[in-house]
């Protein structure tokens, strides 16, 4: 069975620009969810999708940060316009029910010029 | 409100030494507990969790840690080290009822010498 996918596995722009992450859960899982890990510091909860719903974007950031589920599979995480303080590693990860292990997705590094 | 304090943000042992990473978390509700393990290159992967059945939990590649509610630890250890061991540790905290996110501590990373 397949992971958790996450593309692409690096990036790197200019702040102002636009920045799309991509994160893949396993089948059949219904929850997902996003995390970020600035540069030596905690990874922190963005945000959580119960199939196609938000469930909780409590940690989003600002509204420069936009979360998508269509459809319930596969979701994307867009910044626009992207600042130096967005760089990090943005994981991925998903269950299947409530208090089920979150298996996490190998990130995306993302850097802002 | 939840929160992790793992002591120590890099640990270094020999091979063969015994592993120990501590983690103290903080918590209004009963805790599910977590530890994850990010080697290089790869995502978090599960080593073990407390979800309130067992005290001590036992995990993958040898690794066990103990849930202590009167010192609110969780610390991890393991017998002896193994190079291959060399990694980031990730101790978590979740509430234990409907969706729960992940609170993280700042990881520890792990140093193995021959």
């Amino acid at each position: 069975e397949a992971g958790v996918t996450q593309f692409p596995s690096h990036s790197v722009i200019e702040k102002g620009q636009t920045v799309t992450l991509r994160c893949d859960p396993i089948s059949g899982h219904d929850n997902l969810y996003w995390y970020r890990r600035v540069m030596g510091k905690e990874i922190k909860f963005l945000l959580h999708f119960v199939k196609e719903s938000k469930q909780d974007e409590s940690g989003m950031p600002n509204n420069r940060f936009l979360a998508e589920r269509t459809g319930g599979t596969y979701s994307t995480l867009k910044v626009q316009p992207a600042e130096l303080e967005d760089s990090g590693v943005y994981f991925c990860a998903s269950n299947q029910g409530a208090g089920d292990t979150q298996y996490f997705g190998p990130g995306t590094r993302l850097t802002v010029l | 409100a939840q929160s992790v304090t793992q002591l120590g943000s890099h640990v270094s042992v020999s091979e063969g030494a015994l592993v120990l990473l501590r983690c103290n978390y903080s918590s209004s509700v009963p805790p599910y507990l977590f530890w994850y393990v990010q080697y290089p290159n790869q995502g978090l992967q599960l080593l073990l969790k407390y979800t309130s059945a067992a005290t001590l939990v036992k995990g993958i590649n040898g690794f066990e840690a103990e849930f202590k509610k009167s010192e609110t630890s969780f610390h991890l250890t393991k017998p002896s080290a193994h190079m291959s061991d060399a990694a980031e540790y990730f101790c978590a905290v979740s509430g234990t009822g409907g969706y729960n996110k992940l609170i993280f501590g700042a990881g520890t990373r792990l140093a193995v010498h021959p």
